[in-house]
This record gives C-alpha cells, sequence and structure tokens, in this order.
C-alpha cells in the first residue's frame, strides 16, 4: 500500500468554480502535513502547511482528519494561474522522510 | 539569497557512463534528500541524508550513490547499473525539526542518448 495515496485528475474546471482535491495516507505516526504546487516540469514549491485545526491563505483551505487518515484542499474561486498539479505530502518525523503523492492535475479552464 | 542549487539543468549521458549532478545548499539545513520524478509517478526518494558524512537508501537506491562530505552538499552519482536513468531529478533540503517543510532546487533532466 502507497503511503501518500491522490486523485490524479485530471480535473478540468471554469474559471471561478471551487474545487476539492482530496488525499490519504497509510501511516497513523505521521506529523506533518503539506500541499505543494508544480508546474510543468519545474520544481514542486510549498502551496501551504496543514495543521490539525484546518487553516486558510486566501482562496486556499486545507484540512486534516486524523481519524480518517485524511487530507483535503479546497480551492475557491479558480483562477487560470491555479493550473497546475497539486501534491500531496506526509512526513512521519521519524527519519524525516517526507512522502509524496503522486499529485492532482488541474487545469482552470476560460 | 538563501536556497538550494542544482546543476546543469538539462544533462545528457551516454550509456554506459556514470554522472554526477551537483546539488548546494546554503540555507543551513541539515536534512538533504534525493527524487528521481518519472511521468505519472509522482516523487521518488532515492536517497536522504540526516547528517555530514551520513546517508540512507530511499525506496530506489539500486543504481546510484550519494556522498555527504559537507553540509552544504550532497552530489548524486547516477552510474552505468541503472538501466533507465532518464527522468527529472529533484534534490530537496529540510531542517531536522517537527513540522518543517522541504525546499527543492530547480532540478536536473537527464537524458541517456
Amino acid at each position: 500500500r502507497k503511503e501518500v495515496e491522490q486523485d490524479p485528475g485530471p480535473f478540468n474546471v471554469p474559471e471561478g468554480a471551487t474545487v476539492a482535491f482530496n488525499c490519504t495516507y497509510s501511516n497513523s505516526a505521521s506529523q506533518s502535513f503539506f500541499w505543494y504546487r508544480q508546474d510543468c516540469r519545474k520544481e514542486p514549491k510549498l502551496l501551504m502547511s496543514v495543521y490539525s485545526s484546518g487553516n486558510e491563505d486566501g482562496r486556499f483551505t486545507a484540512q486534516l482528519n486524523r481519524a480518517s487518515q485524511y487530507i483535503s484542499l479546497l480551492i475557491r474561486d479558480s483562477k487560470l494561474s491555479d493550473s497546475a498539479t497539486y501534491l500531496c505530502v506526509v512526513n512521519k518525523n521519524t527519519g524525516n522522510q517526507f512522502y509524496f503523492g503522486t499529485g492532482t492535475s488541474l487545469t482552470v479552464i476560460p | 539569497d538563501g536556497g538550494i542549487t542544482q546543476s546543469p539543468k538539462y544533462l545528457f549521458r551516454k550509456e554506459g557512463q556514470n554522472v554526477t549532478l551537483s546539488c548546494e545548499q546554503n540555507l543551513n539545513h541539515d536534512a538533504m534528500y534525493w527524487y528521481r520524478q518519472d511521468p505519472g509517478q509522482g516523487l521518488r526518494l532515492i536517497y536522504y541524508s540526516q547528517i555530514v558524512n551520513d546517508f540512507q537508501k530511499g525506496d530506489i537506491a539500486e543504481g546510484y550513490s550519494v556522498s555527504r562530505e559537507k553540509k552544504e552538499s550532497f552530489p548524486l552519482t547516477v552510474t552505468s547499473a541503472q538501466k533507465n536513468p532518464t527522468a527529472f531529478y529533484l534534490c530537496a533540503s529540510s531542517f531536522e525539526v517537527v513540522f518543517t517543510e522541504a525546499f527543492f532546487g530547480q532540478g536536473t533532466r537527464l537524458t541517456v542518448v
């Protein structure tokens, strides 16, 4: 079983739409959770960390459900510039290894 | 500016050759990582190092070697034993504390010709 699983998509949504991505992780000892954004042929960049209480940054909201071992990312009022691949990342902090999902592809259509 | 630098950006290798990918960081991070990314497969861990002169194999270490002689540097050698080396290679670094994110270099795209 993979450490982190994501729906690969692709998600094609119109500008202004709300879209949600989900991610599950297999190890209950996981401590840190992140969403990264990766543009085509570029390196991943941190979008936001995910805290137990949930957190929001502008149009982006991340939530963590430890009981279900589930992380989500909600993007409101989608912009063309949001088109990218979104990677779910989990860190067990044992050996400080980061585990990456395969990514969810988003295309925002004019 | 602090950051993590990979070089070269593009690399072409003939079959049977060893090549070394450079990764340098000036973020004072303890931990450094090498990942390989293939289309549709996400990032897979090759090697990681938590401290100078020590490193651990990741999920796909066969055909690769690393060294960590300095805190700032973590070069990756792709040996001729790696049968399918064409991929996008990403180096990352982080602090060795809880709830810290990883920072990535810009990547090296290796192609076997």
